[in-house]
């Protein structure tokens, strides 16, 4: 078990290109979950996956931000036409979810610096 | 707008010293969870707690849950160099994690 990995660890990118990231979950983990994170803040929910399905987008989450997970397997987050604003880092958590809770292992992360 | 709330959002504490980091929360709970983050790394998963009383220690660290008062707390007994990073905490009201803002803890030789 290598745990949660994300590609690419570091984004620079022009205002108005696009991005995408990419994780790879625990294998044996059904869901799935994108976060951003600014300095000084703690990481604020995206949306998320329950095997392929997505379940739950943020309603703060822009139309420019797109995240599939077409096998149920590993999940791309896709951002077009980038802002200065979306300059964050990007993680990814995966889990297990049991009968009572679920701990999520979070990723690396992706930095990303759109300028 | 659900809100996490945690208090102080910075610590500096010597090595020996005790001290308690709150963590207040707008939703009802039953599931609460801590996560510690070093400088540049991501997050790791510290404690789970599942129910009113829930009380879960690990080492130096002490977390408790008052489901009632909506309020969690890490206790810090006799800190040592290593404990110094970003403490989150996190509650899952059912559809989505949400974090409070951090508490960033030095502590000084």
């Amino acid at each position: 078990d290598t745990g949660v990995s994300q590609d690419p660890r570091h984004k620079i990118t022009k205002r108005g290109q696009n991005v995408t990231f990419r994780c790879d979950p625990i294998s044996e983990h059904n869901r799935l979950y994108w976060y951003r994170q600014t300095l000084g803040q703690g990481p604020e929910f995206l949306t998320y996956f329950q095997n392929e399905a997505q379940l739950e987008k943020s309603r703060l989450l822009s139309d420019r931000f797109s995240a599939e997970r077409p096998k149920g397997s590993f999940s791309t987050l896709e951002i077009q036409r980038t802002e200065q604003g979306d300059s964050a880092m990007y993680l990814c958590a995966s889990s297990l979810v049991l009968a009572a809770y679920e701990t999520q292992y979070f990723g690396p992360g992706t930095r990303l610096l759109v300028l | 707008e659900l809100k996490v709330e945690q208090n102080p959002l910075f610590l500096s504490m010597q090595e020996g010293k005790n001290y308690t980091i709150y963590c207040n929360y707008s939703t009802t709970s039953d599931r609460l969870y801590w996560y510690r983050q070093d400088p540049g790394k991501s997050l790791e998963s510290l404690f789970v707690l599942l129910s009113n009383g829930a009380v879960k220690q690990e080492g130096r660290l002490m977390a408790s849950l008052d489901t009632k008062a909506r309020l969690s707390t890490l206790h810090i007994t006799a800190a040592v160099h290593d404990l110094s990073a970003t403490y989150f905490c996190a509650v899952d009201p059912g559809n989505q994690f949400y974090f409070g803002t951090g508490t960033s803890l030095t502590v000084i030789p």
